[in-house]
Formats: structure tokens, sequence, C-alpha cells
């Protein structure tokens, strides 16, 4: 039962202009959201984080938004660099879950290739 | 090193034979998860570690799968009997364990592919 489904398996986007990344869930207990950035033979890296509280986080070229009603979340990245092209995981927790707290579900992940 | 370390980075196994992957966490990181990675797809929850206390372990697959944490630090996680199906990439995660510290830190894996 996948709780968080990334759609796009792949993003083809030219360097300089905007990447989106979509992320579903259907959980309504998950309150805490991260974006994890992967690259080959490398463990996944945190990238940017939202609470249920908020509805936008950002930190430089990175914004996340949240769409609780929805249960949908996005990932912006504003200006692209080719430095970007990796995969990209949705992550979702349940705080009031207090036996694993801070375990987190992921999504398949989103190939991004930022093309010069 | 700053990170966290896991070893070995690949591992070849025939079927049947047991493992036995190592992770090292950041040190004082209170909290620390495995999570298996199929091909193609996110990481998936095996089990979780409260310093040596092991609280979740709901995600292992079978009772072939085993994990220790035993002075709160390294941890070990065994596989015995090995199976194709268990060709994955393990990843071990630590974080503080602190109310506002969601964030885990990865490991770079264990490959195991099981022939």
């Amino acid at each position: 039962d996948q709780q968080v489904k990334q759609n796009s398996p792949s993003l083809s986007v030219q360097e300089g202009r905007i990447s989106i990344l979509n992320c579903d869930y259907t959980n309504s207990m998950f309150d805490y959201f991260l974006w994890y950035k992967k690259y080959p033979a490398e463990g996944p890296t945190f990238l940017i984080s939202i609470s249920s509280i908020k509805d936008k986080n950002e930190d430089g070229r990175f914004t996340v938004f949240l769409n609780k009603s929805a249960k949908h979340l996005s990932l912006h990245i504003v200006p692209s660099q080719p430095g970007d092209s990796a995969v990209y995981f949705c992550a979702a927790s349940a705080e009031e879950t207090t036996d694993s707290w801070g375990k987190l579900q992921f999504g398949a992940g989103t190939q991004v290739v930022v093309t010069p | 090193g700053a990170g966290v370390s896991q070893s070995p980075r690949y591992k070849v196994a025939k079927r049947g034979q047991d493992v036995a992957l190592r992770c090292d966490p950041i040190s004082g990181h209170v909290s620390l998860f495995w999570y298996q990675q199929a091909l193609g797809q996110g990481p998936e929850f095996l089990t979780y570690f409260q310093n040596e206390a092991q609280l979740d372990k709901s995600g292992l697959p079978s009772d072939r799968f085993f994990a220790e944490r035993p002075e709160g630090s390294v941890s070990t996680l065994k596989i015995q009997r090995t199976q194709q199906e268990d060709s994955a990439v393990y990843l071990c995660a630590s974080s503080l364990g602190t109310i506002l510290d969601y964030e885990q830190y990865f490991g770079p894996g264990t490959r195991l592919t099981v022939t």
C-alpha cells in the first residue's frame, strides 16, 4: 500500500527554467514532509522540509508547497542547474506515531535531468 | 568522518548464505533507521532504534531479517539464508532524535546481490 506517490518517474528541464516535482499522499496522519535528493551510488541527502502547519517553505532555489486538503505537495527548483540532475524523493512522517517517531515513508522518486 | 558510513559497500552472496551489514551512525545520533531500496523504488522502512532499543521492526520482511544495536551506536543488519528477493540496496540513516529534528542522514548504502 503506497501511501506516498510520485507519479512522474522522470522530468527533463532546460537549464535556467523551473523544475516542478509533484507528490501525493493518502495518509491524513502525515504531518511532516521532506524532499531528498539522490545521486548514483550515494545515499539520499536532505534537501528541504515542511511541517503541516505551513503551506510553503523556501530555501534558496528550492521551495516546497503543501496543499493539505488535496494531500499534495510540490517542489519547485528555480532556476534549474545541471548539478540538480538527480533522483528526488518525497517522504512523509507522522509525528504522533510515538513508537517510530521520525519513520519516513518514501515515494518512488522522480529522475530529473537538467539539460544545458 | 562526520557522515554515516556503511560496510561493505557491495556484497554478493549465494542463495542460502547469511550476510551481515554494518552501519556506523553519526556520533551522538540517538535514532537509527534501516531501509531497503529495491531497483527503481524509494527506500522502504525496515526497523528503527532509539539508542539500543529496537522500537519498531514492523518493516522487516521475514524472520530471516534481524537487526541489533547493542551499545546504542553501531548497528548490524543480518539476513539469514538469503533469497534472490533480498537483492536490494540497504540504507542506514541516523538522526538526533529530538522532537524538532526529523532530518535523517543517510549512509551510501550496501548493495546486496543474491545469486
